[in-house]
């Protein structure tokens, strides 16, 4: 069965500094990749995706992640957080069904960003 | 640009009445997904329609039900309700077409069973 784990539950950072957020998936074959962000009481909006292609994804906010097959890793990074990214991330993938297949979300990993 | 609906935002239920949460997707929408997020948890699959037929079946409880009309809105049907079934209950909607497996998500229907 495909799952995803993310490394961190609760990352809390000053800003300015560097975010990395791990995600890794188990899924052999072809897959779909996924960040997502939710505000505190708000819904879920990507932030970016990896369809196939250069793996080195920029999405939105300055945020980016890197694919690397050979770990199954879909890393979020941004060089530098704002007090506005605290929120939480949540790492998702979709494999099997096609164009109408399920998202597949990790845990999440909750950023706190100190002003 | 028009985004994914849902009503009611907020709904507060006693145990064992029944609920049922509307989910508008983006116009030209083919697809609609539910999700069920619990207090500081994922948010988990439970049911999805593509053009008005059930596609795919995750973690949906025998107590709950949905079906996709022919204007693509859907409905998702709870019934003997739970205090457990208390959650943010998301409805996202993609394009099997031309969307590139893009989900967007609505705000969400906050379900609290007392």
């Amino acid at each position: 069965a495909q799952s995803v784990s993310q490394h961190n539950h609760h990352v809390i950072l000053s800003e300015a500094a560097s975010l990395e957020l791990g995600c890794n998936y188990s899924y052999g074959g072809t897959v779909n990749l996924f960040w997502y962000v939710q505000y505190p009481g708000q819904h879920l909006q990507l932030l970016l995706k990896y369809f196939s292609g250069d793996p080195l994804v920029k999405g939105i906010k300055g945020f980016e992640a890197e694919f690397i097959k050979s770990k199954f890793s879909f890393n979020l990074r941004k060089p530098s957080v704002q007090w506005s990214d605290t929120a939480e991330y949540f790492c998702a993938v979709k494999g099997s069904g096609g164009s109408q297949g399920n998202l597949i979300f990790g845990k999440g990993t909750k950023l706190s960003v100190k002003p | 640009a028009a985004g994914v609906i849902q009503s009611p935002r907020h709904l507060i239920k006693e145990k064992r009445e029944t609920a049922t949460l509307k989910c508008y997707p983006i116009p030209r929408h083919d697809t609609v997904y539910w999700y069920q997020q619990g207090p500081g948890q994922d948010p988990q699959f439970l049911i999805s329609f593509y053009e008005k037929m059930q596609s795919d079946k995750g973690s949906i409880p025998d107590r709950f039900s949905a079906q996709q009309f022919s204007d693509y809105h859907s409905e998702l049907n709870m019934s003997s309700l739970e205090l457990g079934d208390s959650a943010l209950y998301f409805c996202a909607s993609s394009d099997s077409v031309w969307g590139s497996y893009e989900q967007y998500f609505g705000p969400g229907t906050r379900l609290t069973v007392t």
